[in-house]
């Protein structure tokens, strides 16, 4: 089975923080993507990567960063951590163009900035 | 703008009683149909896709079904171990890959 793993299941960080969330999948898929979900507001795209060093803007990238330096590694950034950004985050990776399978996501993140 | 709305929000049955949910969307190109299951804590779990009106998938209790507009996930004698929230997506096309485009998702209970 294809997995992704995310490095922490639960995180609590202080305003101001730089944060780092990582993930990491073992199937070789070239895409990857971060989400971010919220009640009533359901899954929303930050970023995602389509090859190494590559990245794109999703719907909301507004305060992230990612870093691709391995293809099997994605990490998210929050440059400054603020208590908007207390969500549950979501890796997950896609093989082609993902229409098949759609994506495999990891178990998720949930953080909380206080 | 490429949309995806569920219904109902949050929908709870008695084990047994079989109902519907609801995802209706609108794409420019429909490359896929998704839906998901989340348990509480966990990430999403890939159950079906659907490609063209008309088709039709299931697996155990679930049949999920697409028309030109929506698309249906029907609950047969559901048991309590169906409760989760399940998630519609459709794939957006353009841009370097590739994206899924989430509804909010329907809250189901099963209660026994």
């Amino acid at each position: 089975d294809v997995k992704v793993t995310q490095s922490s299941r639960y995180l609590v960080k202080r305003t101001g923080e730089k944060v780092f969330l990582e993930c990491v999948q073992d199937m070789d898929h070239e895409n990857m993507f971060w989400y971010r979900q919220d009640p009533g507001l359901g899954l929303r795209l930050i970023y995602f990567s389509y090859d190494v060093k590559m990245k794109e803007k999703g719907d909301i990238p507004e305060g992230y960063s990612v870093s691709r330096e391995k293809k099997e590694r994605f990490s998210l950034i929050l440059e400054s951590a603020s208590t908007n950004q207390t969500s549950m985050y979501l890796c997950a990776s896609s093989y082609g163009q993902g229409a098949t399978y759609g994506y495999t996501f990891g178990s998720g993140t949930r953080l909380t900035v206080v | 703008e490429d949309q995806v709305t569920q219904s109902p929000e949050a929908l709870r049955l008695q084990e047994g009683e079989s109902s519907s949910l609801n995802c209706s969307y609108t794409v420019s190109g429909l490359r896929g149909l998704f839906w998901y299951r989340q348990d509480p804590g966990k990430g999403p779990e890939f159950l079906f896709t659907l490609y063209s009106a008309g088709e039709e998938k299931e697996k155990e209790r679930l049949k999920a079904t697409l028309t030109k507009k929506e698309s249906f996930l029907h609950i047969t004698a559901p048991k309590p171990e169906d409760s989760a929230t399940y998630l519609c997506a459709v794939l957006r096309i353009g841009g370097a890959t590739n994206k899924l485009i989430f509804g909010t998702g329907t809250l189901l209970a099963v209660q026994p």
